[in-house]
């Protein structure tokens, strides 16, 4: 089982550019959410996938948005980059949508935006 | 607004000792907490999670205590390793929904 991985591990993008992230859930999870953790900083909540639909959105902007597979694999993309979006990215996933189970995080995308 | 946070920064302890990680929350109505470990360069590892309807969960080495009188989570380790060097979050979520972090509190291993 080869956990939540995500890619690229690391990228550098110029601001106002535009990024897409990736994440591939553990083996047999169905929900996918995305968290932004700033330097010495906790994540914070994005949003979640399940079912292929955005279940909830946490407090970021329209330049934030995302996509669930078939497959449950997730996207992440981010707009209009500001110096202000460098952050690691983070990809959990769980099971059963509505009901709080194990979350598993990746390794996370370190984004430089310069 | 939902707001989870620490009350020690840092913590350093001496290896073998026990470590004691303490954390408050302010949205009584979460029903699921639990506590990760981050290690440099690396993705939130979960170390134990507790449901509301708990006070006390155990796992290798490891005990969560849930106070809700007084909104506190306790995170112990026993017998502290140097691996165990890293920064602990915890987190409270409500009803499947999105987990709220605190901002993380680092614990250094003295050996």
């Amino acid at each position: 089982d080869a956990g939540v991985t995500q890619s690229p591990t690391h990228l550098i993008k110029t601001r106002g550019q535009q990024v897409t992230l990736r994440c591939s859930p553990k083996s047999g999870h169905d929900t996918v959410s995305w968290y932004q953790q700033a330097l010495g900083q906790g994540p914070q909540f994005i949003f979640q996938y399940y079912e292929e639909e955005e279940r909830q959105r946490g407090n970021f902007p329209d330049r934030f948005s995302g996509h669930q597979f078939p497959n449950y694999s997730s996207e992440l993309n981010v707009n209009a980059l500001l110096l202000g979006d460098s952050a690691l990215y983070l990809c959990a996933s769980s099971w059963g949508g509505d009901q709080n189970t194990e979350a598993f995080f990746g390794q996370g995308t370190r984004l430089t935006v310069v | 607004g939902e707001s989870v946070g620490l009350h020690l920064p840092t913590l350093s302890v001496q290896e073998g000792d026990n470590s004691i990680i303490n954390c408050a929350y302010s949205n009584s109505a979460s029903d699921y907490f639990i506590w990760y470990k981050q290690e440099s360069g690396k993705g939130p590892q979960f170390i134990i999670d507790i449901r509301s309807n708990m006070d006390k969960r155990q796992g290798q080495r490891v005990t969560v205590l849930l106070n809700k009188t007084v909104k506190h989570l306790s995170l112990q380790i026993a017998a502290t390793q140097p691996g165990d060097s890293a920064v602990y979050f915890c987190a409270e979520s409500k009803y499947g929904n999105k987990l709220v972090f605190g901002a993380g509190t680092i614990l250094r291993v003295k050996s």
